[in-house]
């Protein structure tokens, strides 16, 4: 099994609402990551997870809130967005963090509108 | 700011014609990966360039690592429609700890 699973595909949600974006691998991977990637712009950053341990947070407001459960899973805690926060949320993994011959296998990302 | 830059940043082509897109990095790389999303679609890994000069073909792509490792170029020789994408060099950066940052991206359209 060569694949990043995210749910839901597409999320439309109020400003006050409190949703969840989900992400799963059976890779073995034991790095995973949130990316943030507005219209025709690269991914940025958001989290690594890196052994099921938070190990970057790329300055992101606290009304992203990520958990890692297990080696397997990654969720993305959503809660009082903002309309500029509306992006595709792309969940990736690698088998360990760091440059050596890691290789990210991206998920077909959770395109988020907040309104 | 950004610190891996591409250039063009969109480039249109009619189908056999050749195409090159440039990455060019703030500071020396460990390696260089390249990356494709089709519209609509997620980044898929296309290439990883280690060696400082390395050169690696896969089909009609030739990818380039630069001397100094922070320069890179991907070319297609003979574009086809189903090239059509966004080309995403990327680099693991060391800010204390390493992150994988993408460039800004050559979009990149074949009309047949």
């Amino acid at each position: 099994d060569t694949e990043v699973t995210q749910t839901p595909k597409h999320l439309v949600m109020g400003m006050t609402n409190k949703k969840s974006l989900k992400c799963e691998q059976h890779m073995g991977h034991r790095a995973m990551y949130w990316y943030k990637q507005k219209a025709k712009k690269p991914p940025e950053l958001m989290f690594v997870y890196s052994y099921e341990k938070l190990s970057i947070n790329e300055s992101v407001p606290s009304r992203f809130s990520p958990e890692c459960p297990n080696s397997s899973l990654l969720n993305l805690h959503l809660h009082a967005l903002q309309p500029e926060d509306s992006a595709l949320y792309l969940c990736a993994s690698s088998q360990t963090t760091g440059s050596g011959a890691n290789v990210l296998t991206f998920g077909a990302g959770s395109r988020l509108t907040v309104l | 700011g950004q610190q891996v830059m591409q250039i063009p940043q969109y480039q249109h082509v009619q189908e056999g014609e050749d195409f090159t897109t440039y990455c060019n990095s703030s500071t020396t790389l460990s390696n260089i990966q390249w990356y494709k999303q089709r519209p609509g679609g997620h980044p898929v890994f296309l290439i990883q360039l280690v060696k400082s000069g390395e050169v690696k073909k896969q089909k009609r792509l030739t990818f380039q690592f630069g001397e100094a490792k922070k320069n890179s170029s991907l070319h297609i020789t003979a574009t086809q429609t189903t090239d059509v994408g966004t080309y995403f060099c990327a680099g693991w950066l060391n800010t204390g700890f390493q992150k994988l940052v993408f460039g800004t991206g050559t979009r990149l359209l074949v009309s047949p």
